[in-house]
């Protein structure tokens, strides 16, 4: 079956460090593979998406993210945190074959400390 | 140009009321997407309608749930008789095509509370 797993439920880091937030998928076939943010009562917004060619994808507000089909993983990386990253993250996958139907990961709530 | 609108943003009911939400998609997109996210977990998907059309509904309950999108007018996911399991924030999203080459956008989500 189609998941997408994201272990960590919880990570804090201190101002300026780095993070990297894991997503681990299932999927038959290459995927669409989605980050999105979603700070507290808000909606989602989109930070970065993969569809094809460099694995290494750049998004906004300085996030990136590599897909490694090898490990069936996106992981969310950004070198120096700040305050206003504080959010929940959400990992998800769409198919390729024109489905909508996105997959969500259960989120990683992001702590960041001054 | 306004992004996917939702109301009401909060809305609280007690059991065996109804609940309305709305939505309205970005212009010039015709497909909408509704999800909802119970606490502490991620989206799910529930039903994806374009105009006048229900495309699939097999994200939704059996019973209680409907969603249409009228020909004019927002998208309106409806509970019935909500029960307190159906608190939750329902998130609208919309896309410009059916194929999944490009993001879905979404709206800021309705939290629904049950009493």
């Amino acid at each position: 079956a189609q998941s997408v797993t994201q272990p960590d439920i919880h990570i804090t880091v201190s101002e300026g460090a780095s993070l990297e937030l894991r997503c681990n998928y299932s999927y038959g076939a290459t995927p669409y593979l989605f980050w999105y943010v979603q700070s507290p009562g808000q909606g989602l917004q989109l930070l970065l998406k993969y569809f094809s060619g460099d694995t290494l994808v750049q998004g906004i507000k300085g996030f990136e993210a590599e897909f490694k089909r090898s490990q069936s993983s996106f992981n969310l990386r950004k070198p120096s945190v700040h305050w206003s990253d504080a959010a929940e993250y959400f990992c998800a996958v769409g198919s390729t074959s024109g489905t909508y139907k996105y997959i969500f990961g259960t989120g990683t709530r992001l702590k960041v400390l001054a | 140009n306004a992004g996917v609108m939702q109301n009401p943003r909060h809305l609280v009911r007690r059991r065996g009321q109804e609940a309305r939400l709305r939505c309205s998609p970005m212009k010039g997109h015709s497909h909408v997407y509704w999800y909802r996210q119970l606490p502490e977990e991620g989206l799910k998907f529930m039903v994806y309608l374009q105009k006048e059309n229900i495309i699939d509904e097999s994200g939704m309950p059996k019973e209680r749930f409907s969603a249409e999108f009228p020909k004019e007018g927002p998208s309106i996911l409806r509970i019935q008789q909500v029960v307190r399991g159906d608190s939750a924030a329902y998130f609208c999203a919309s896309s410009p095509t059916s194929k999944n080459t490009g993001e879905l956008f979404f709206g800021e989500g309705s939290r629904l509370t049950v009493l």
